[in-house]
């Protein structure tokens, strides 16, 4: 069974510049994570998924970061404009979840390094 | 201070040697995470445990839910393992499913 898919791997764009992520998450798993990772540091979370609703999105700088799961599978991440301190890598990761709090063994995908000039 | 320490923050080791790395963490959690991560960003998940010990292979994994502290130990160690370990912790009354990291052990092990 396929993982975390995610795409594109790697990302060179100049700052101001629009950029787009793209995560397939694996069969059944409801709860999708985007994270941010920068250099020496862990994950940290952006925004959880429950099926199509954004259900923890309290991390995420909405002036500049947007992201959707229309049919509660694939999800995309966006960062428009893109500035020099959002070079990092961005994970998706997915767990079978639950809507109640219940949470489970998240998978992670390869993650988009993101490189801003 | 962090919610999750891991400590050493760099391990080098010599191939077939037994290997430590701790996590102590200061918020009350469900379960914890081990994860592994290669250069090029990729992460898996070792473990999840809530209590006790797990075992995969030369992989062992521990959790004090009292004392807030787990280990991953690894036996027999391999230039293989090189990679970067990370602690998770989550599922707690405030965090619900989000996962709080640590800042990871990165492991060398030379041949």
């Amino acid at each position: 069974e396929a993982g975390v898919v995610q795409s594109p791997r790697y990302k060179i764009i100049e700052k101001k510049q629009p950029v787009a992520f793209w995560c397939n998450p694996i069969s059944g798993h409801n709860t999708l994570y985007w994270y941010r990772q920068n250099l020496g540091q862990g994950p940290e979370l952006l925004i959880r998924y429950e099926n199509e609703e954004a259900v923890d999105d309290s991390q995420l700088p909405k002036d500049r970061f947007s992201a959707e799961r229309l049919k509660g599978v694939d999800s995309t991440l966006k960062i428009q404009p893109a500035e020099l301190g959002d070079s990092a890598v961005y994970l998706c990761a997915s767990s079978l979840g639950g809507v109640h709090g219940h949470w489970g063994e998240q998978f992670f995908g390869p993650g988009t390094r993101l490189t801003v000039l | 201070k962090n919610e999750v320490e891991q400590s050493p923050q760099n391990l080098t080791a010599q191939e077939g040697e037994f290997i430590t790395i701790n996590c102590s963490y200061s918020v009350g959690i469900s379960a914890l995470h081990w994860l592994q991560q290669h250069p090029g960003g990729g992460i898996v998940s070792l473990f999840m445990l809530s209590s006790g010990k797990k075992k995969h292979g030369r992989l062992i994994a521990t959790i004090n839910i009292q004392e807030k502290h787990s280990s991953l130990h690894i036996t027999a160690s391999h230039p293989r393992d090189s990679a970067v370990y990370i602690c998770a912790v989550g599922g707690g009354e405030t965090s619900g499913s989000r996962l709080t990291f640590g800042e990871g052990t990165q492991l060398t092990v030379n041949p």
